[in-house]
């Protein structure tokens, strides 16, 4: 009964291939996030979802595509795969809206993306 | 951008020991968080502190929100080898529309017994 469940756990790829990370909650949370995290640890926002609709999209490239068929899934699909997207990838979910005081993260267990 | 630095970045002590990590910022956040992430997880949140001053006790671990709101300590006590861990400060800035969690790069703390 994982809160924030995302797979694979682990993504080995070549370059220039197409491939999806799927994260589901079931926290009944609205808002739900990608975050990378790259090899020196540093956390960073590349979406937030709220209720199904984009609400940031941090100047990422537009060969990511997140897509959140309902409010408990997002996913995330990123083509023409490049060495620089190696990294780990974290869903997250929150109980309230984005940008508020009370905004808290639960972290799924992460994909870690190896692209060779 | 609003940045959080932290510091040290890598900490090794002995089982016992006292320790403080710190976050620091230019800017002024309306609330900070600290999150633990251990090997192969996701970060876990441990604690938000929201007013100036604020000190907050979690067992053996005590966070302190800056007066200004521009930096926060996390203090552990008597650390044990189950503290080990990335430590991450995040902050909020409001009002700030759409603007996002900014996450602190961590401190990487390891309590050999």
């Amino acid at each position: 009964d994982t809160a924030v469940s995302q797979t694979p756990k682990y993504l080995v790829t070549q370059m220039g291939n197409d491939k999806s990370i799927k994260c589901e909650q079931n926290l009944g949370h609205d808002t739900m996030y990608w975050y990378k995290q790259d090899s020196k640890k540093f956390l960073k926002i590349m979406f937030s979802y709220n209720n199904k609709e984009l609400i940031i999209n941090e100047t990422v490239p537009n060969r990511f595509s997140p897509k959140s068929p309902d409010k408990a899934h997002l996913n995330l699909h990123i083509n023409s795969l490049e060495l620089g997207d190696s990294a780990v990838y974290f869903c997250a979910s929150s109980p309230h809206p984005h940008s508020t005081t009370n905004e808290k993260l639960f972290f799924g267990s992460g994909t870690q993306l190896s692209v060779l | 951008t609003q940045l959080l630095e932290q510091s040290p970045q890598f900490l090794s002590i002995q089982e016992g020991e006292n320790l403080t990590v710190y976050c620091n910022s230019s800017s002024v956040f309306s609330s900070l968080q600290w999150y633990r992430q251990e090997p192969g997880e996701g970060p876990v949140l441990l604690v938000t502190v929201v007013t100036g001053g604020e000190v907050k006790k979690l067992k053996r671990l005590t966070f302190q929100f800056g007066d200004a709101r521009k930096d926060s300590s996390l203090h552990i006590t008597a650390a044990q080898p189950g503290d080990t861990g990335l430590y991450l400060c995040a902050g909020l800035h409001l009002p700030s529309g759409n603007t996002p969690l900014v996450f602190g790069k961590g401190t990487r703390l390891s309590v050999i017994a």
